[in-house]
């Protein structure tokens, strides 16, 4: 299983739904979990922290879920600035190379 | 304010030559670090460094050589380019937490390196 996995899409998403999309970790020691936002050549940037109890930013909500080693990130009403890349990085803890990305999910929000 | 700071932006080599990607933070983090970013591949860390005159390989660090005499800087050499080499390159710095980063890593705009 690979450190850190993530459906790579495409989602193809109406403006105004709701998408959803999970991040699966392999190592169960993993201390901190997040999801970045990429944009077409662009940086990669914090979007949102997760934590242990789940968490909202607006539109936005994170969760985690230990038992099953995944996260998971849920975007309402989009907008077709939420067409992006979001990647999943999980922090293993252990030492300064601990971060490790998944490969990011591709969103294509459509008129 | 400007963050994390890379030049050049883009950068065409030919095979065997070497260069420097030069990184500078003005956030006064301990923690810096060097991606390179491949299609399909994900961002994979090259080197990193938990502060000045400490630094370590990442996943990635065959080809590629950095240093830390300051806080601010942390350059990537290349020592003769290869077309494997061809990927865009990020820097990316943290404030750090027990030597190494917390989650928020702030990333430069990126470097386009092609090597011919």
């Amino acid at each position: 299983r690979k450190e850190v996995e993530q459906d790579p899409g495409p989602f193809n998403v109406p403006e105004g739904a709701t998408v959803a999309f999970n991040c699966t970790y392999s190592n169960s020691a993993s201390q901190s979990f997040f999801w970045y936002r990429q944009d077409c050549r662009k940086e990669p940037k914090l979007l949102m922290s997760v934590y242990s109890s789940g968490n909202e930013d607006g539109r936005f909500t994170a969760q985690l879920n230990r038992a099953s080693q995944y996260i998971s990130l849920l975007i309402r009403d989009s907008k077709l600035s939420d067409s992006a890349t979001y990647l999943c990085v999980v922090n293993r803890g252990g030492g300064a190379d601990g971060l490790t990305f998944g490969k990011g999910t591709h969103l294509i929000i459509q008129p | 304010n400007a963050g994390v700071t890379q030049t050049p932006k883009f950068q065409v080599l030919k095979t065997g030559q070497s260069m420097t990607l030069q990184c500078a933070q003005d956030m006064n983090h301990e923690y810096m670090s060097w991606y390179r970013q491949d299609p399909g591949m994900g961002l994979r860390l090259i080197h990193y460094s938990v502060g000045a005159g400490i630094t370590d390989q990442g996943e990635v660090p065959n080809g590629y050589n950095v240093s830390r005499s300051t806080t601010e800087d942390f350059p990537l050499r290349l020592l003769s380019a290869a077309p494997s080499q061809t990927s865009v390159y990020f820097c990316a710095s943290s404030g750090g937490y027990m030597g190494g980063p917390t989650g928020e890593l702030f990333f430069g705009e990126g470097s386009r390196l092609t090597v011919l």
